[in-house]
């Protein structure tokens, strides 16, 4: 398997426009994160989904933020519109149950808003 | 206070050296343990778990754990260059869903 794949690898935008972050997870994996870390706040979970429903998404730091898993290949992060302070790694990981906490990382999406 | 607390560091020791990391946990409720190594520019992968108290070995590298303490360390025999990166513990209640400590920077200089 490939791991969790995500894309694009760096994005850097201006202020204002919508940002779309993308994750292929592992397959056979029901559980997808997603994280966001800075140097200040460390790795936050933003939201989660399970077989591909929002499980919780209070991490989400404002309606800016949205998330959506279509399928269970396929999982968005969009940021409309983006602002210099989203400037972060965003970080998707994969779990199947029977593999329990055990995380599976994607390599990020390094996402600069200026 | 936060849930997790973890040192960030930097680390730095000799080649050669054991290092010692560690994270203390404010919830009596978690019981299980995961230590993650994060290379730079690449995301956490996961190097050690453990369920119990007690240790528990992998090579190089020991994973202790002190529920009675609310203390889990990593140490690293032997260390090498090659193990310079930034190491997290992630500590979970069993619901899927760990949380992180924001991790500790390790340099190993030959």
């Amino acid at each position: 398997d490939a791991g969790v794949i995500q894309s694009p690898r760096h994005e850097v935008t201006e202020m204002g426009q919508e940002v779309t972050l993308r994750c292929k997870p592992i397959s056979g994996h029901d559980y997808l994160f997603w994280y966001r870390q800075t140097m200040m706040r460390g790795l936050e979970l933003l939201i989660y989904f399970n077989n591909n429903v929002p499980i919780d998404d209070s991490g989400m730091p404002e309606d800016r933020f949205s998330a959506k898993m279509p399928n269970a290949s396929f999982s968005t992060l969009k940021i409309q519109p983006s602002e210099p302070r989203d400037s972060a790694v965003y970080f998707c990981a994969s779990t199947g149950t029977n593999g329990g906490e055990k995380l599976f990382f994607g390599s990020g999406t390094q996402l600069s808003v200026l | 206070q936060k849930e997790v607390e973890q040192d960030p560091g930097p680390l730095s020791v000799p080649e050669g050296a054991i290092v010692s990391l560690n994270c203390t946990y404010s919830n009596s409720a978690f019981q299980y343990f995961m230590w993650y190594r994060q290379y730079s520019r690449k995301g956490p992968e996961l190097l050690m778990y453990t369920y119990s108290s007690g240790n528990k070995e992998d090579g190089r590298f020991t994973a202790q754990v002190d529920k009675s303490s609310k203390y889990i360390s990593l140490f690293i025999r032997d260390s090498q260059p090659s193990d310079s990166a930034t190491y997290l513990c992630a500590i979970s209640g069993g619901s899927y869903i760990p949380t992180f400590g924001r991790g500790t920077s390790l340099i190993v200089h030959p």
